[in-house]
Formats: C-alpha cells, structure tokens, sequence
C-alpha cells in the first residue's frame, strides 16, 4: 500500500481521557502535516513535520495536544483529557519538499467525545 | 474577513451542465492553489493545483486563477452525478515555504440525473 496510512479509524473515549492517533506517510515523503476538519467546514492545519522536525505549530494546538514524528518516519497525534470539543476528523497528510503540487490525504481518524 | 472563502452551497446543477466553483483569498502572497474533492464521510483528494495566472485545463476540470482580483475558480464541464462533492479550496500562504495550506469552508455540489 503506497498511500497515507491512519490509524485508528474510529475512536470513541470518554471526556478526560487521553487518545493517541498514528499516521504512516507515503515512505519517500520527508513532510507531513496534521489537520483538523469539524462538519461542515474545510481542513484546518494543526502541525506539520519536515523528517523528524516539528517546524510549525497552529494556535489550535492547545498544550494538551502534542505531536511527534520520531526518526522521521510515522507520526503519532495524541490529545489529553479530552473535551467534547475535540470530536472531529483528525487528517493526516504526506507531501514532497516544496509542497506546491499539494500533498495526499489519509482516510483519516474520527474522534468521539462523550 | 476568512483567509479563504467559498460560498456553501448547495450549488445544484444539472446533468452535463457546466458547474462554476469560486473562491477569493486574502492574502496577496499566496503563491499556489489547489482544489481538493470530499465526498461524505471520505478524505478530501486533489483535483488540481495552479500556480499563474489564467486557465489551467485536465480533462473535464479547469482551474482559473487571477491573482490580481484574488480569485480563483474551479469548471466542471459535462458533470456527472459523480461529481456530487464537496469541493475544497485551498491556498498556500506567501509566508515561509512549508506546504500548509489553508481550507475554505467548501462548496457542496449536487448534480442532479
């Protein structure tokens, strides 16, 4: 499989509890970009990775969400103590240096608060 | 004002009618544009990108883009039911070269049999 890889694809959890999302990227592709998208909304970008360097941080990032991209490979998204508000699709995306001829999305994780 | 904006839609046309999709941005240094298609419940997928000024063609799809107005816009000639989407545009801002791209809310198409 050659495409952007999300795991899991569902995820229901409990207010206050902690989940962690992972994303495997295109292997050639050195950078990698996490989103946010709500209903009835566009993408709104979260973090992205060039190799294993975080180099961009949205102010939607709270402290409570942290992203790693350890030896530049995978990806992992966790949140902690979850709040209602965080239940949407986590996207995750791979691209090439440059970014101009945009980049593939995952399949992406859906999150449930409750 | 939205960095990038789209009208919501529904915009609903019909079969093998020629669909218009718009869409204005803010910031004057955005150097490349894309449009992405979502249908319901799936990831949205790149269409095309455009990076100059005028009309970029591929297939049934054209891209217009007039940096001086802020605009752009996507054409879907002949469209199908299949093409019943949201459409996505999506800019790359001027500053820092890093690939983020900022979303429009998206323009839902219905193209009716």
């Amino acid at each position: 499989d050659t495409g952007v890889s999300q795991n899991p694809r569902h995820k229901i959890t409990k207010r206050g509890q902690n989940v962690t999302f992972r994303c495997d990227p295109i292997s050639e592709h050195n950078r990698l970009y996490w989103y946010r998208q709500t209903l009835g909304q566009g993408p709104e970008f979260l973090t992205y990775f060039q190799n294993e360097a975080q180099l961009e941080k949205s102010r939607l990032l709270s402290d409570r969400f942290s992203a790693e991209r350890p030896k530049g490979s995978f990806s992992t998204l966790e949140i902690q103590r979850t709040e209602q508000g965080d239940s949407a699709m986590y996207l995750c995306a791979s691209g090439g240096t440059g970014g101009i001829y945009g980049y593939t999305f995952g399949s992406g994780t859906r999150l449930t608060v409750v | 004002q939205k960095e990038v904006e789209q009208n919501s839609g529904p915009l609903s046309v019909p079969e093998g009618a020629i669909a218009s999709l718009n869409c204005t941005y803010s910031d004057r240094g955005s150097q490349s544009f894309f449009w992405y298609r979502q249908y319901s419940g799936k990831s949205p997928e790149l269409i095309m990108f455009i990076y100059s000024n005028g009309d970029k063609e591929d297939g049934r799809f054209t891209a217009q883009l007039n940096k001086a107005s802020q605009y752009v816009s996507l054409l879907i000639r002949d469209s199908q039911p299949s093409d019943s989407a949201t459409y996505l545009c999506a800019v790359n801002p001027g500053s820092g070269n890093t690939g983020k791209l900022i979303f429009g809310q998206g323009t839902t198409l219905q193209v009716k049999p």
